[in-house]
This record gives C-alpha cells, structure tokens and sequence, in this order.
C-alpha cells in the first residue's frame, strides 16, 4: 500500500522566517516519484518539483529546496525567508513507476504572516 | 503550457439533480483525472482514464460515473447529487511518459442543497 503523511496540518510564521513542511510516504516500489504542489487561495495546484527515487541529490530553486531522504522515506520541503505570498496548502504526492495513481498527503496550510 | 480548464469555478445544486462537470486540456495528454478535495484529507481520485472511451475507478467511485468521447475532454456526471458530495472538483492530466508530470485544473466548488 502506498501513502503520503503530512503530520502538519497548519504552519503560521512570520515573513522572512524558515520554515520546513515534512513529507513521509510508504511504498514497497523501488522506482517512484516524489512530488510537492502549491494550492494558492485561488485553487489551482500548482507543481513545484517531482524526484525520482534514484535521485537522491538535494534541490535548491531560489528560496526553496528540497531535501530527499530515502533512508527515512521523507521528503522535507525547507522555504527561506518566507514571503507572505508563500501563503498557501502544499501537497506531497508520490507515484510509482507504471502506476497512473497519485497518493496525495492531507496538505499543510502555511500562513506567513507580515 | 499546459492548460487544463475545468467548467465552472462554483457550482450550486439541489439534492437529486443530475451534475456534469467538465474538463478540457490542451496538451494532447492521454490520461485524465477526476478528484476530490476534502479537508483534512488531501486529494482523492474518483476517476481516470487512460485513453478515449477508457476509464477506471479510482479510491472513491461511488455516486460518480464518468465520459470520455474526446481526447481532450473528461466530464464527471453526479447521476443523483447527495450533500456528501459537496466538495471541491480538481481535474488533470498527463501524458503518458511515466517521467511526465501531472497537471491541475482551478477546480470546482460544488455544493450540493
């Protein structure tokens, strides 16, 4: 079975803070996809980033970076110095390799406040 | 870019009607999707689709069937709408490059009366 955990359900800090939304999956595949999404307030998902499990290299993208551990089955997702428009619910999905499903962690609302 | 455009953004509908909620993409992708979006629950698939005229259940196809006549639309139907199932729509898509990434519609907020 596979599943997504995002044991936070809601963050709130203040601009120009860290901060770091956690992501632990289960899968018994040895060849998957790791993704993030961003749900701005107008809705739409927005993709961020996709890893495959044989890549475990770290990811930086400006304020963002993503930090892919196989060991512990998690993929963290750290946002430096926080901007108000960082406001939003990011989702943590994994897929395997062949498969069309996606399984989607419960998200985690950020709030950065000014 | 891809585009994936979904019907409505906000859909009101009273207990028993029938519901069709339409996706449109523009990026030639073979596999669609129908989710649900729940608080507290994340994403959960209803339906996809593979090709024209294929589908297949997802986690949550109860109450909901689906239609897909044309490579770029999928439309979810609601045969009888209930009030557990106002929720927020997400469609996407996908080609079918395994590598390839999923992409979303703006949803529909549908509630049900």
């Amino acid at each position: 079975a596979q599943k997504v955990t995002q044991a936070q359900t809601e963050i709130s800090v203040v601009e120009k803070e860290d901060v770091t939304l956690d992501c632990v999956y289960e899968t018994r595949d040895t060849t998957y996809y790791l993704f993030w999404y961003k749900q701005p307030p107008s809705g739409e998902l927005v993709f961020l980033i996709r890893r495959n499990s044989f890549d475990e290299q770290n990811e930086i993208s400006g304020r963002y970076s993503w930090n892919f551990q196989k060991s512990t089955s998690s993929f963290n997702f750290t946002i430096t110095a926080s901007q108000v428009v960082d406001s939003a619910v990011y989702f943590c999905a994994l897929r395997s390799l062949g498969n069309n499903d996606m399984r989607f962690g419960a998200g985690t609302r950020l709030t950065v406040k000014p | 870019d891809v585009k994936v455009t979904q019907s409505s953004r906000y859909l009101v509908k009273r207990t028993g009607e029938k519901v069709f909620l339409e996706c449109v993409q523009d990026m030639d992708h073979e596999n669609m999707f129908w989710y649900r979006q729940d608080p507290g629950l994340g994403l959960r698939l209803i339906y996809f689709s593979y090709d024209v005229k294929m589908k297949e259940k997802g986690d949550i196809p109860e109450g909901y069937s689906v239609s897909r006549e044309k490579k770029e639309r999928f439309s979810l139907i609601l045969e009888s709408a209930s009030t557990n199932q106002t929720s927020m729509y997400l469609c996407a898509s996908r080609s079918s490059w395994d590598t390839d990434t999923q992409y979303f519609g703006p949803g529909t907020r549908l509630t049900v009366l």
